[in-house]
């Protein structure tokens, strides 16, 4: 049990797309969910904290309007990168947190992001 | 701002050997910590972890030692295998606000 899941695994874009990633929580109901950036060699990143039905709340420095976080239900947040350029390239990760409460998460496999 | 884990260091061991990844954390008020394990190109996977009014926990294979006192935390691995290789996380939290804050990490390398 406890399964996250991400869509897509990969992708490769074009400087000034957009891009949605989906993390779903497979097997319980999130009442939490996180998003994390992980450059390569580089520890994971806090981006935002999202709850489902409210606003996001993001770390300090995350651009809110470049990082969209929708959490329309308790098993799928998405995180749209918007006008992505090649720095935004990165693994981006989700985790999530059951709402039977406690602090353990679950942990997505993760999207691979390649702005050229 | 507070950080877990100020350096990436790499652990050569023997596979059959025991292995010890250190992490130094630094927010006091954080009051558990969990260890992640991590492969290339995957999310983090969740070993083990510890609250802070404990000093040890032991899992299959794997121990967490917490240190309060000097702000520390340790993963021991008995009997380290090939599979073991990957890169290991320390995180805390606090109980308010669930989020994970996350060490550099350490690269764990088996050799055969």
């Amino acid at each position: 049990g406890a399964v996250v899941s991400q869509h897509p695994s990969r992708v490769i874009c074009k400087s000034g797309t957009s891009v949605k990633i989906e993390c779903r929580s497979l097997d319980f109901q999130a009442t939490t969910m996180f998003w994390y950036r992980q450059f390569p060699k580089q520890s994971l990143m806090l981006m935002a904290t999202s709850n489902e039905g409210s606003k996001a709340t993001y770390e300090q420095g995350v651009e809110k309007d470049k990082f969209l976080i929708n959490h329309a239900s308790l098993t799928l947040s998405t995180l749209t990168v918007t006008s992505a350029h090649p720095e935004d390239s990165s693994f981006y990760i989700c985790s999530a947190r059951p709402g039977t409460g406690g602090e353990t998460q679950y942990f997505g496999p993760g999207t691979r992001l390649l702005v050229l | 701002g507070e950080s877990v884990g100020l350096h990436l260091p790499t652990l050569s061991v023997q596979e059959g050997d025991n292995s010890i990844i250190n992490c130094a954390y630094s927010n006091s008020a954080s009051d558990y910590f969990i260890w992640y394990k991590q492969e290339s190109g995957k999310g983090p996977q969740f070993i083990i972890d510890i609250r802070s009014n404990m000093d040890k926990r032991q899992g299959q294979r794997v121990t967490v030692l917490l240190n309060k006192t000097v702000k520390h935390l340790s993963l021991q691995i008995a009997a380290t295998q090939p599979g073991d290789s990957a890169v290991y996380f320390c995180a805390e939290s606090m109980d308010s606000s669930y989020k994970l804050i996350f060490g550099s990490g350490t690269r764990l390398l088996v050799r055969p």
